[in-house]
Parts: structure tokens; sequence; C-alpha cells
């Protein structure tokens, strides 16, 4: 079955860095574009990130535009996201999502996140 | 940005009944739209893709409407696993944005 697997996630001091990962399996994961969402505690979700199956194309939400960069290693089936500059603003929950197949546009599996807190 | 508005943000309701939550995109999206349900403590799952279509596996009592810049998702005899937050989230361009969100309360 699909299963994505986040990490990397911690307490990490305000205009640090930090580098999630998330690990796919159960399908073939150069075959799928990936998101990255998250959740700030109590909040709605916000959109993060997304890249395309070959890494050819990157959007970003406006909130992190500059400072996050999506990108994929196909193989070692894994999903990354490199936070730099990070603001008390960015705590979160991360979870990174599968896109759906063509004409589905929407994520169809998630994993279960990763808590990245940004403090002093 | 196309900004995307739930309304209510909360509603309280008992098993049995019908709910019926909207979601209005601030311009034209056609159907690129998906509903999202999500527990606590636990991922989004994804309930509806392109304005109408239900995931595969899922119950029939759930289903979406709507196109342009109005939708809705219908629950039509709650059940007890349905209370939970739903999102609608745009697909039409980037960025990607999501409802602030519905919360399914018991009464």
């Amino acid at each position: 079955q699909v299963q994505l697997v986040e990490s990397g996630g911690g307490v990490v001091q305000p205009g640090r860095s930090l580098r999630l990962s998330c690990v796919a399996s159960g399908f073939t994961f150069r075959n799928y574009g990936m998101h990255w969402v998250r959740q700030a505690p109590g909040r709605g979700l916000e959109w993060v990130a997304i890249i395309w199956y070959d890494g050819s194309k990157k959007y970003y939400g406006d909130s992190v535009k500059g400072r996050f960069t999506i990108s994929r290693d196909n193989s070692k089936n894994t999903l990354y996201l490199q936070m730099n500059s990070l603001r008390a603003e960015d705590t979160a929950v991360y979870s990174c999502a599968r896109e759906g197949v063509e004409g589905v546009a929407a994520a169809d599996y998630w994993g279960q996140g990763t808590l990245v807190t940004v403090s002093s | 940005d196309i900004q995307m508005t739930q309304s209510p943000s909360s509603v309280s309701a008992s098993v049995g009944d019908r709910v019926t939550i909207t979601c209005r995109a601030s311009q034209g999206i056609n159907n690129w739209l998906a509903w999202y349900q999500q527990k606590p403590g636990k991922a989004p799952n994804l309930l509806i893709f392109a304005a109408s279509n239900l995931q595969s596996g899922l119950p029939l009592r759930f289903s979406g409407s709507g196109s342009a810049t109005e939708f809705s998702l219908t629950i039509s005899s709650l059940q007890p696993e349905d209370f939970a937050t739903y999102y609608c989230q745009q697909a039409h361009s980037f960025p990607l944005t999501f409802g602030g969100g519905t919360k399914v309360e018991i009464k």
C-alpha cells in the first residue's frame, strides 16, 4: 500500500535552516508529482509547494517563495523540502502528499507529517 | 492568488442529518476543486476531486457539486465517523489554496 513517511522536523532557531525528507513506498514514485502541505497548530491547511514527477517544474506558496526549495531523488524514492531563513510563523506540521493521476488534480495520499518548531 | 472562502466555519448536526458545506472561489476555477476530510491528529483524506468525482472506496453519502466560483459538499445522512473538519482546495492555478475549513460537530 502507499506509504509516505516524513522526517527531519524538530526545534530550530529563527533564521536557521532545516531539511525535511519524505520517503515513499507502495507506488512508482517517479511517475507522480508530489506536494508539501503544512498545518500550524490549531489552524487550517496551507499549501507549500509542488514538484513535477520528473522535477522539471516547481511551484511555491507565497509565504515560502524564495526561502524554501522542493526537490526529489527518484532513485531513492525521496522528496525533500529545504527550508531556509525560518521564521516563527513557519512553525507547523509539514506533510508530504502525492498528486493524483492526470484528471484528479488533488492530493490522494498523505503522510502523517513531521513537526517543525521555530523558536529561540 | 485565488482566495477560497468556506461557509459555515462550523456546523452542529445530528446523526442522520443532511449537511451542506459551501466553498466560494474569488475567481472562476472551472471544476478544479477538491474536498478533504480531516480528523483530529490525522492526515487529510481526499473525498472529492474535480468538483463532483467521489474518490474510490468512499461512501455514496458524500457528493460534490458546482462549477466556476460556487461549490458545495453534501453529506446526505451524517454518520458518527463523519464528524471532522472539511477543507476545499482549488487546483486551477498556482499557488494552490485551501479554504479555511468547516468543522462538523455533534449536536
